[in-house]
């Protein structure tokens, strides 16, 4: 079975640009996460999707990360205008829709924004 | 916000000793789990936890969720070479909107000398 994929692995772009970020749950895994480590601190989360709809995100900073998931399979989490202070490693999770607390992590992306 | 407090924040042993790594919270969680990551991968789940005094082993590894709800620790016997990685314990209250919610420590950087 193939775990929770994520694209690109690295990013590197320039303040004040646009960066996309996607992720490729667990087939069949209905529940997706995405949280976020930044500078060697300890992974928080961002958001929470069942299927398509926003079960929760208490946890996005600002509006200027969105985070989509339509169709209920992928998701992308779109970074408009970029700061400095995004850099850091974003990575996305899944679960199995009877059980949300027990999340899959993708290998992350790392983006650094300069 | 909900912080969970783990240490230490990081171990240098020779292989074949005993680890012992802890995680204290202010708060309750109903759910604590326990994740390694490996250099350039992500979080891997070890061990879930789902009731108060639950003590639970998978191989060399075993965890316990604390009676007051408010700890969790885990323990790695007989340290080997590939134990070396970054341990996180993260914990769920469940319920709510923000049920699928996961909060992190800020990890425990192992590293084992052969």
């Amino acid at each position: 079975e193939a775990g929770v994929t994520q694209f690109p692995s690295h990013s590197v772009i320039e303040k004040g640009q646009t960066v996309t970020l996607r992720c490729d749950p667990i087939s069949g895994h209905d529940n997706l996460y995405w949280y976020r480590r930044v500078m060697g601190k300890e992974i928080k989360f961002l958001l929470h999707f069942v299927k398509e709809s926003k079960q929760d995100e208490s946890g996005m900073p600002n509006n200027r990360f969105l985070a989509e998931r339509t169709g209920g399979t992928y998701s992308t989490l779109k970074v408009q205008p970029a700061e400095l202070e995004d850099s850091g490693v974003y990575f996305c999770a899944s679960s199995q829709p009877l059980n949300p607390i027990e999340q899959y992590f993708g290998p992350g992306t790392r983006l650094t924004v300069t | 916000g909900q912080q969970l407090n783990q240490s230490p924040q990081s171990m240098f042993i020779q292989e074949g000793e005993d680890v012992s790594m802890n995680c204290t919270s202010s708060s309750i969680f109903n759910t604590w789990l326990w994740y390694k990551q490996d250099p350039g991968e992500g979080p891997v789940l070890l061990i879930a936890l789902y009731k108060a005094g639950e003590l639970t082993s998978n191989g060399r590894l075993t965890a316990q969720f604390g009676i007051t709800r408010k700890d969790s620790f885990l323990n790695i016997s007989a340290s080997i070479p590939s134990d070396v990685g970054i341990y996180f314990c993260a914990g769920a209250r469940g319920g709510g909107t923000s049920y699928g919610k996961l909060t992190f420590g800020q990890g425990t950087i192992l590293t084992v000398h052969p």
